[in-house]
Order: C-alpha cells, then sequence, then structure tokens
C-alpha cells in the first residue's frame, strides 16, 4: 500500500540553522506530495506542495523538491526561526483531493533563540 | 482555498456520553473527510463522507462508534458515541482541493474524556 516515512523527531535547532526534515514515500504510481505544519494548538496547515517529478514547492522559506528517483520530498530551510517551532507533517495523495491524505508520522520541530 | 469552520474547538465529556463535531464549508465541495490525531501521533483517517450516500470506513472504525452525517455539500457532521478515555484525542475534517491538489483542514476538536 501507500506509506510515508518521516525522519523521527523531535529535532532541536538553534536560530539560524539550516533545517532538513527528510521524507520518503511508497506508492503504486506518481502522487501528488505534501507538507502540512501544525503549530502548538492549532489544526494542520499546507506548508508546500508538489504534483509531479522533479517540481519545487515553496513557502515562507521552507522548499522540498519531489524526487522520483529516490522516492523523496525533503523539507529544507536555509535559516529557521523560533516561530517554525512546530509539527511537520509529510503526506501524499492520488487523484487531485478526491482521495485521503497518507501523513508520515510527523516531526516536531524546536528552535532556541 | 476552501474555508472550514469546525466546532466546537474543544470539549471535555464522562465517559458514556456522545459527541456531535460539526464542519462548515464556505463552498460546495463533493467529498469531506474526518481524521482522528492521538495524542503525539499522525492522523488517522476515520472515513469518507460523500453527499447522499453512506460514508465510507477505514479499517478499525465503524459507523456505530463514529456516525457521519452529510445532508448537503457544504456540510458534515461526525458523532463520537459512547466514549471512553481513549477516545481523547483531536478530531479534523478536511476537504480537498480542486486542480491544485491542495487539502484545507478544519481547526480541529480537542475532546479530553474522563
Amino acid at each position: 500500500g501507500n506509506s510515508v516515512t518521516q525522519m523521527e523527531g523531535p529535532v532541536t535547532l538553534s536560530e539560524e540553522a539550516f533545517l532538513t526534515i527528510n521524507c520518503t514515500y511508497t506508492a503504486t504510481g506518481y502522487p501528488s506530495l505534501f507538507w502540512y505544519v501544525q503549530y502548538p494548538g492549532e489544526g494542520l496547515q499546507l506548508l508546500l506542495k508538489a504534483t509531479k517529478a522533479d517540481d519545487k514547492g515553496s513557502n515562507k522559506g521552507f522548499e522540498a523538491t519531489y524526487r522520483k528517483e529516490t522516492t523523496s520530498f525533503h523539507l529544507e530551510k536555509g535559516s529557521v526561526q523560533v516561530s517554525d517551532s512546530a509539527v511537520y507533517f509529510c503526506a501524499l495523495s492520488f487523484q487531485g483531493g478526491s482521495e485521503k491524505l497518507v501523513f508520515g508520522k510527523g516531526t516536531k520541530l524546536t528552535v532556541n533563540p | 482555498s476552501a474555508v472550514i469552520s469546525q466546532k466546537p474547538s474543544r470539549d471535555i465529556c464522562q465517559r458514556g456520553t456522545s459527541l456531535t463535531i460539526q464542519c462548515q464549508v464556505d463552498s460546495q465541495v463533493t467529498m469531506m473527510f474526518w481524521y482522528r490525531q492521538q495524542p503525539g501521533q499522525s492522523l488517522t483517517l476515520i472515513a469518507t463522507a460523500n453527499q447522499g450516500s453512506e460514508a465510507t470506513y477505514e479499517s478499525g472504525f465503524v459507523i456505530d462508534k463514529f456516525p457521519i452525517s452529510r445532508p448537503n455539500l457544504t456540510f458534515s457532521t461526525l458523532t463520537v458515541s459512547n466514549m471512553s478515555p481513549e477516545d481523547s484525542s483531536i478530531y479534523l475534517c478536511s476537504v480537498g482541493g480542486r486542480g491544485d491538489y491542495g487539502y484545507t483542514f478544519g481547526s480541529g476538536t480537542r475532546l479530553t474524556v474522563v
């Protein structure tokens, strides 16, 4: 079946450090890939997405590139801020919104000043 | 993208009782999804709700425990029935995007069963 494997957390960084959160997937076919963010006490927000191989999603300084050859969608940010402290979820889906999202387990990021 | 209003945002309930969670969408959508997020865990799909038909439940979830209504294309409810402390979770509704493959989530209902 379809699945998403995410880097285990928690991750603790100092402000302005470089962030990478690894995400790989297993799927039959070519899914759309997503990163969602959940700030403390809030619901999920879409951070970025990519719908086909070699697409790069970007938002708020975060980037992720859809790599078909390595079935990966790693999240990166060059300089994290305290306000980036949250739980990050990698997810996949098919068929443009008519199919469920399959989530990774989530990675908790804490950024210290 | 769609905007979802979900309520209640949180509740503390006695075991054995039921709670109904509502989601209102600002546009018509074909499919709505209900997820559960247990403490410190990822999201698990409970069921998919289409307007005018029975909801489709994922393995491990049954209609008697989580009845869902979908009376029209902008509204759905999820009921958590005969609650136990193990039902303490965040429950979220979601709708799929159009063309851009994005999904929008409600703000979630944080349920504590005592």
